[in-house]
């Protein structure tokens, strides 16, 4: 296995940009999360997709966030007119038998 | 939903301690994971626990599913334990399979 991996891994952006999040996961791992975490918390789930099936969003996810995984394999995760407080570290996990896998996080700070 | 209570929220140790870190949980369940998310922000997968005991090394891990509570014992503590230590529990979303909820996790910061 070779992780997760997400790219960028920090993104400083201006308020009313939009911004785009990649995720990698293990290959052959079929489902993939989106968490996200902020200071001194723990990680808080977005949504999740089994292959390129988007199966669940959970309400943190307002209209101005969306995720795809168009082939079942990477996961895009864009947020549209980015607001101060979607400050945060983006955190990506794919899955295998009961185990889930994160990887590196995308740091993202909105000016 | 389910609640996930850790304590204690922060710990200092001296190198070399053992430690105790708890996390209890407000409904049964059948998955239950410890992380290690380092200061860089990485977690890590330290145990897949849902009842019994695991070792791993300096690191064990217990769950008593009955009674709704997981113990995670840190031995001899080295400086690189140092970060949060995080235990999750499946959330409201796809049963087992699902997204995970976690605690807030406990900081630990390890002194030489």
């Amino acid at each position: 296995d070779t992780g997760v991996s997400q790219d960028p891994r920090h993104k400083i952006t201006k308020r009313g940009q939009n911004v785009t999040f990649r995720c990698d996961p293990i290959s052959e791992h079929n489902r993939l999360y989106w968490y996200r975490q902020t200071l001194g918390q723990g990680p808080e789930f977005l949504t999740y997709f089994q292959n390129e099936a988007q199966l669940e969003k959970s309400r943190l996810l307002s209209d101005r966030f969306s995720a795809e995984r168009p082939k079942g394999s990477f996961s895009t995760l864009e947020i549209q007119r980015t607001e101060q407080g979607d400050s945060a570290m983006y955190l990506c996990a794919s899955r295998r038998a009961d185990t889930q896998y994160f990887g590196p996080g995308t740091r993202l700070t909105v000016l | 939903g389910i609640q996930v209570e850790q304590s204690p929220p922060d710990l200092i140790l001296q190198e070399g301690a053992n430690s105790t870190l708890r996390c209890n949980f407000s409904d049964s369940v059948n998955n239950l994971q410890w992380f290690h998310q380092n200061p860089w922000g990485q977690l890590i997968n330290l145990f897949y626990i849902p009842s019994g005991t695991k070792q791993n090394g300096r690191l064990s891990a217990t769950t008593v599913a009955t009674e709704r509570y997981s113990l995670l014992y840190i031995s001899s503590s080295q400086t690189t334990d140092s970060g949060v230590y995080f235990c999750a529990v499946p959330g409201e979303y796809g049963g087992s399979q699902g997204n995970l909820i976690f605690g807030k996790g406990t900081k630990l910061s390890v002194k030489p």
